[in-house]
C-alpha cells in the first residue's frame, strides 16, 4: 500500500545544475500536483495535471517544468537550479472528489 | 482568487487542555475544506474534510471541525490535547467543481506547542 512515493528524499544541488524529481502514485488517481513548502508560506502549488499527457501552471511555476507521460507518474524538473528553489517539495494525487494524498516530501538544497 | 487565513502562527496549549485552531477562507462558492497535520520531517496527513451536509465533521485522532458559512470559517477543535498532537496544522480549501482539479490553496499553518 505505497500511496504516493517521491524520489529522491534529499538532494543537494549546485547553482545551475539540473535535476528531476519523480512522483509515483498507485491509486489510479487522475489529478496530480507539485507543491513547495517554505517556512511561513504554507504550501504553494507549482504545477498540476488533470490527466495523462496534460499539465498546467499553478501559483509559482517559474523555473520548473513538469511532465505526465504516464498516469501514475508526475515529474518535476529544474533546468537550472537557483538558491531560491531551496525548499521542501511535496507531490500529491487525488481522485475527482478533491481529497489529496501527499508524498513524504523531497528536501532540496541549492548551494 | 481563493485564499485561506490561519491567524495564529504559533499556539501553546497545556496537555489535557482544549484546543481551537482558527481558519478563515475566501472563496466564490461553497468550497471543499480540509485540515491537514504535519509532524516534523513528515508529509501531510489528512485530519478531516468537509464537502457538504452536516457542518460539524469528525476526523481522526479526536479532532473535529465546524463549517460556518456566515463567518467563512472552518475552525479545528479538540477537547483534550496530547503531547503527540504537537505539529504543524494546515487548513486548505479546494474547488467543488471538478473536484481537486486546480489543487488546494493552503493557509500558512499554525504551529502547535504542547506544554507538559
Amino acid at each position: 500500500n505505497a500511496g504516493v512515493t517521491q524520489t529522491p528524499k534529499f538532494r543537494v544541488l549546485k547553482t545551475g545544475q539540473s535535476m528531476t524529481l519523480l512522483c509515483a502514485q498507485d491509486m489510479n488517481h487522475e489529478y496530480m500536483y507539485w507543491y513547495r513548502q517554505d517556512p511561513g508560506m504554507g504550501l504553494r502549488l507549482i504545477h498540476y495535471s488533470v490527466g495523462e499527457g496534460t499539465t498546467a501552471k499553478g501559483e509559482v511555476p517559474d523555473g520548473y517544468n513538469v511532465s505526465r507521460l504516464k498516469k501514475q507518474n508526475f515529474l518535476l524538473g529544474l533546468e537550472s537550479a537557483a538558491p531560491s528553489q531551496t525548499s521542501v517539495y511535496f507531490c500529491a494525487s487525488s481522485p475527482t472528489n478533491g481529497r489529496a494524498f501527499f508524498g513524504q516530501g523531497t528536501r532540496l538544497t541549492v548551494v | 482568487a481563493q485564499s485561506v487565513t490561519q491567524p495564529d502562527i504559533h499556539i501553546t496549549v497545556s496537555e489535557g487542555a482544549s484546543l481551537e485552531l482558527r481558519c478563515n477562507y475566501s472563496y466564490g462558492a461553497t468550497p471543499y475544506l480540509f485540515w491537514y497535520v504535519q509532524s516534523p520531517g513528515q508529509g501531510l496527513q489528512l485530519l478531516l474534510k468537509y464537502f457538504s451536509g452536516d457542518t460539524l465533521v469528525q476526523g481522526i485522532k479526536g479532532f473535529e471541525a465546524e463549517f460556518k458559512r456566515s463567518q467563512s470559517s472552518f475552525n479545528l477543535r479538540k477537547p483534550s490535547v496530547h503531547w503527540s498532537d504537537a505539529a504543524e496544522y494546515f487548513c486548505a480549501v479546494g474547488p467543488t467543481s471538478g473536484g481537486g482539479a486546480d489543487g488546494l490553496t493552503f493557509g500558512k499553518g499554525t504551529h502547535l506547542i504542547i506544554q507538559p
